[in-house]
This record gives C-alpha cells, structure tokens and sequence, in this order.
C-alpha cells in the first residue's frame, strides 16, 4: 500500500542552520505530498503541499519539491529559528478506498537551539 | 485556527467506560476524518465521512463508531475503553474529498484510559 518514509530524529541544529528533512514516498499513481508540522501541545498544522511532479511547495521560509523520479518531498529550510522547533509530519494522499485520507510518516522532531 | 473545533481538549476515564468525541468541521466543509495519534503507532486513520455518509475506514478497532449528522459535525464513539487506547484524537475535515485536497486538523482530543 501508500507509505511514506521519513528520517529518523531527533533534530538538533543551530539557530540560523541550514534544515533538511528527507522523505520519500511509495504510491500507486499520481498522490498529492504535504508537509504538516505538529507544535508542542498543539494539533497538525498544514505547512505546505504539491500537487504534481516538479511542484515547489512553500511557506514561512520552508520548501519542498515534489520529485516523481525519486520519489522524495524532502523539506528544506535555509535558516532555522527556535520557533521551528516542532515534529514534522510529510504525508500523502491516499487513494478513493481510503476517502484519499492522508497518510502520514512517523514524524521528525526537530529541536533548534539558540 | 484552523477552523476545526473538536471537544473535549482532555478526557480521563476508566477502562471498560464509554466516550464521545465531538468535531465540528470548518464552515461549509463536507468531509470528516477522524485519527488516532500514538506515541507507538504513529499518526493512523481511523475512519471517513462524507455529507453524512461514511466513504472509508482504516485502522479503526470494531469497539469504536462514528458518525456524521445532518449539521456536518462528527461523532467519535468509543467503548470498552481499554488502556492502550490512550492517545490524542483527530478530527479533519476538507471541502470535498479527492486527491489534491487540502485537509485541516482541529487540535485533537487527549484520551487518558487509567
């Protein structure tokens, strides 16, 4: 079935550092991806999505692009803040038997520190 | 605010009891989804409404129940409650349903089973 793949963490970086988080996808035809990130106590927000191949994503500095040949949605950010500080969450849209719900990754929490 | 209002924010309850979970979805959304988020099994789907009509189900134990009513709000039921059913619960809820769909999670229900 639909699955995606994310890198383990914990995350710990510097403020100001450079974010990758990598994820990769298995699918059955053509899914949308999203990136939700889930802050301490609080529920998932969406932080951005694509919807087809070669689609950039993009939100409060992150990005992510939607690679059909690798199929990977790795999030990217050039410069993290401590407010980054958060689990992230890269999804895909399932199919019509699963109502296209979403499915999610394990999570990466990431910890920024000053 | 995502728009997606979800009560109670924090439930304790004993095993063997019986609980209800409310959603109200954002304003004109007609899909609902429900998850269960565990620290040992991820973030999972448990099942999907659709204008009052049930379209899909996940990893949703036969104990639990669902429903959507004529107002669009969804109800969450679930019973014999046994320890392991302690997690936070989802409710989401998008416009349609379909594969570029962008879904919006309230901020959960924490269910403590003691």
């Amino acid at each position: 079935g639909d699955s995606v793949t994310q890198m383990e963490g914990p995350v710990t970086l510097s403020e100001e550092a450079f974010l990758t988080i990598n994820c990769t996808y298995t699918a059955t035809g053509y899914p949308s991806l999203f990136w939700y990130v889930q802050y301490p106590g609080e529920g998932l927000q969406l932080l951005l999505k694509a919807t087809k191949a070669d689609d950039k994503g993009s939100n409060k500095g992150f990005e992510a692009t939607y690679r059909k040949e690798t199929t990977s949605f790795h999030l990217e950010k050039g410069s993290v803040q401590v407010s980054d500080s958060a689990v992230y969450f890269c999804a895909l849209t399932g199919n019509s038997n699963s109502g296209y719900a979403l499915n999610f990754g394990k999570g990466t929490s990431l910890l920024v520190t000053p | 605010d995502s728009g997606v209002t979800q009560t109670p924010k924090h439930l304790i309850t004993a095993t063997g009891q019986r609980v209800t979970l409310r959603c109200s979805p954002r304003s004109g959304d007609l899909s609902v989804y429900w998850y269960q988020q565990s620290l040992d099994q991820g973030l999972q789907f448990l099942i999907h409404y659709y204008n009052g009509e049930e379209r899909a189900k996940g990893n949703i134990l036969e104990r639990f129940s669902a429903q959507q009513f004529p107002d669009l709000h969804s109800e969450l039921n679930l019973s014999s409650l046994e320890l392991g059913d302690s997690a936070l619960y989802f409710c989401a809820s998008s416009v349609l349903t379909g594969a570029g769909n962008t879904i919006y999670f309230g901020e959960g229900s924490w269910l403590t089973v003691v």
